[in-house]
């Protein structure tokens, strides 16, 4: 299983709204990451959890709040978001974050916010 | 701080036709680099990687790439478009105590025609 998942797909929220984008993989990866990509973008790094643990967090503003509860796990946690919050929001997985391995990306879950 | 430029934001080739997608780097040191491809509505998937091995590196579908240090250069190359190559694809380079931490460039727009 090569594969990571990512639900929702699509978001649609207001302003006022809390949501939140789940992600999971079972490649016994212990990195992963959260990326943000605006149409015709690159993606840009949001976060990384090392081990469960958030290693790096690229001053995101704490509208996002992300969270790891397993080594499978990795949520996105969205409140208090601006319209140009409006993005695709990638995970992505990795064997560890030192050796320059394979990232693996899930679909993305395309968010709107209104 | 380590940065890739991509030459050309659009690139559009004949079915059969030489693929060359240019990416230079900008680092004091040698880096690790990648090729990402990003089909529509999808995450990205891993193509090929330099990490300071053979200069000449082989990825999936045919792609290669070449490090070249004297010019600062990873330009991917195909022989033989197809169709199903048409995608956005990504270079991006890490540093080389921290392989996946990926700064990704601005991204090439591949068109094949028929």
């Amino acid at each position: 299983d090569t594969e990571v998942t990512q639900t929702p797909k699509h978001l649609v929220m207001g302003m006022t709204n809390k949501k939140s984008l789940k992600c999971e993989q079972h490649m016994g990866h212990r990195a992963m990451y959260w990326y943000k990509q605006k149409a015709k973008k690159p993606p840009e790094l949001m976060f990384v959890y090392s081990y469960e643990k958030l290693s790096i967090n690229e001053s995101v503003p704490s509208r996002f709040s992300p969270e790891c509860p397993n080594s499978s796990l990795l949520n996105l946690h969205l409140h208090a978001l601006q319209p140009e919050d409006s993005a695709l929001y990638l995970c992505a997985s990795s064997q560890g974050t030192v050796v320059a391995g394979e990232l693996f990306f899930g679909e993305g879950s395309r968010l709107t916010v209104l | 701080a380590q940065s890739v430029t991509q030459l050309g934001s659009h690139v559009s080739v004949s079915e059969g036709a030489l693929v060359l997608l240019r990416c230079n780097y900008s680092s004091s040191v040698p880096p690790y680099l990648f090729w990402y491809v990003q089909y529509p509505n999808q995450g990205l998937q891993l193509l090929l990687k330099y990490t300071s091995a053979a200069t000449l590196v082989k990825g999936i579908n045919g792609f290669e790439a070449e490090f070249k240090k004297s010019e600062t250069s990873f330009h991917l190359t195909k022989p033989s478009a197809h169709m199903s190559d048409a995608a956005e694809y990504f270079c991006a380079v890490s540093p080389n105590n921290a392989g996946n931490m990926l700064t990704f460039g601005g991204g090439t727009r591949l068109m094949v025609k028929p």
